[in-house]
């Protein structure tokens, strides 16, 4: 079963550039996630779609981060214009679901992002 | 809020030593409680996970009991290889929620 897959690896952008990430979860996940790891801490959730739908953005910093879950499978995070404090490695992740039970969520490697 | 204190590391070990990184958390009601492990160069895993007091979750050689009177979490292991070098995150998942609220990782270096 392939995993959780995300583009790119790694990015470098000068601050107030424009960047998206890319997230294409296991296949039949309704779930996914995109967290924010700041090196030195542990994730914290961005954002939660369940199909296509947000069920949590509380913690997206809107001014200038958004998401989207086209058709309810690949989704794209994208920050514009970037911070030197966004530094941090995106991860995604999915479930089967997730609303209001928890099912193990699986990660994908995440993106490393390095704002100059 | 939620939230997951657990010790800072590096935490240094020789190849067999017995390994505790312990773990506390404050969160209303009754959550559930995790211990994912990343890789270098990896994704987060699941390596264990207990959903009610007095569970012990257990993988790979790893236990964790979760003491509800204490609020801890602590994982441990009787023989580390160094195949476990990696960062470990204790995290829980408020009742009646899926979302995680993760610790800040703490870092496990063994050596031969």
């Amino acid at each position: 079963e392939a995993g959780v897959a995300q583009s790119p690896r790694y990015k470098i952008i000068e601050k107030r550039q424009s960047v998206a990430f890319w997230c294409n979860p296991i296949s039949g996940h309704a779930t996914l996630y995109w967290y924010q790891q700041i090196l030195g801490q542990g994730p914290k959730l961005l954002i939660q779609f369940q199909n296509n739908g947000v069920v949590d953005d509380s913690q997206l910093p809107k001014d200038r981060f958004s998401a989207e879950r086209l058709k309810g499978v690949d989704s794209t995070l994208k920050i514009q214009p970037a911070k030197l404090e966004d530094s941090a490695v995106y991860l995604c992740a999915s479930s089967l679901r997730g609303r209001d039970t928890f099912y193990e969520q699986y990660f994908g490697p995440g993106t490393r992002l390095t704002v100059t | 809020g939620d939230s997951v204190t657990q010790m800072e590391g590096p935490v240094t070990l020789s190849e067999e030593a017995f390994l505790t990184i312990n773990c506390t958390y404050t969160a209303t009601g009754y959550p559930s409680l995790f211990w994912y492990v990343q890789y270098p160069g990896e994704g987060l895993q699941l390596l264990l996970k207990a959903t009610k007091a007095d569970d012990k979750g257990s993988n790979k050689g790893f236990e964790a009991t979760y003491r509800k009177e204490t609020t801890s979490f602590h994982l441990e292991k009787g023989s580390v290889q160094v195949s476990d070098s990696a960062v470990y995150f204790c995290a829980l998942s408020g009742a009646g929620y899926s979302t995680l609220t993760f610790g800040k990782g703490t870092m496990l270096l063994v050596s031969p």
